[in-house]
């Protein structure tokens, strides 16, 4: 099973700063990971696939990259309504893995 | 619009059986691979079982295995997980989720709409 481990857990900032969060894999999965946000009683919402891609509807200051290995998501410009719970999720291999995820919070 | 509609969730002691169930609408049912994610109270995301869109594959976690089915009817735009066999450990908000595709690309294993969840406890 391959394993995604998230850094930081938590990740204090204000508004406007930019967020970079790190998904490393304990193998290789190629480009084939995914990024979620979850908000408090609300179901995860599809950010970033195969790395770099960023889903219908999501807005251009969230972008992805990294290969292999590791893994980054970078929120540009933070937004009120981007404080939030991310993971990660992997495809490359069965079983389908998260991370365990990174809170980010509003300083 | 695409709709996910989860039911079925409830108290239940170990040992015990319970059968989910998730509604899907707004969107061709039958085009689309599905799955099961779950989350514990206060914890991450845990995948739990794929269904291809053709009922034909499907996959489980080696925690579930052997315990949980997943099907799927077509015809009723709905998506089931029969779970036997539950611990404590099996306590948490499951989640039926769509495969992904956009622009005439499909991405089966990665989730892009999602219910609302429906809660298990499982407790004596």
């Amino acid at each position: 099973e391959i394993v995604l481990t998230q850094s930081p857990a938590t990740l204090s900032l204000s508004p406007g700063e930019r967020a970079t969060l790190s998904c490393r894999a304990t193998q290789s999965v190629s480009s084939y990971l995914a990024w979620y946000q979850q908000k408090p009683g609300q179901a995860p919402r599809l950010l970033i696939y195969d790395a770099s891609n960023r889903a219908t509807g999501i807005p251009a200051r969230f972008s992805g990259s990294g290969s292999g290995t590791d893994f980054t998501l970078t929120i540009s410009s933070l937004e009120p309504e981007d404080f939030a719970v991310y993971y990660c999720q992997q495809r490359h291999n069965w079983p389908l893995t998260f991370g365990g995820g990174t809170k980010v919070e509003i300083k | 619009e695409v709709q996910l509609v989860e039911s079925g969730g409830g108290l239940v002691q170990p040992g015990g059986s319970l059968r989910l169930s998730c509604a899907a609408s707004g969107f061709t049912f039958s085009s689309y691979s599905m799955n099961w994610v779950r989350q514990a109270p206060g914890k991450g995301l845990e995948w739990i079982s794929y269904i291809s869109s053709s009922n034909t594959t499907m996959y489980f976690a080696d925690s579930v295995k052997g315990r949980f089915t997943i099907s799927r009817d077509n015809a009723k735009n709905s998506l089931y997980l029969q779970m036997n066999s539950l611990r404590a450990e099996d306590t948490a908000v499951y989640y039926c989720a769509r495969g992904y595709c956009s622009g005439g690309s499909c991405y089966w294993y990665y989730f892009d709409s999602w219910g609302q969840g429906t809660l298990v406890t499982v407790s004596s």
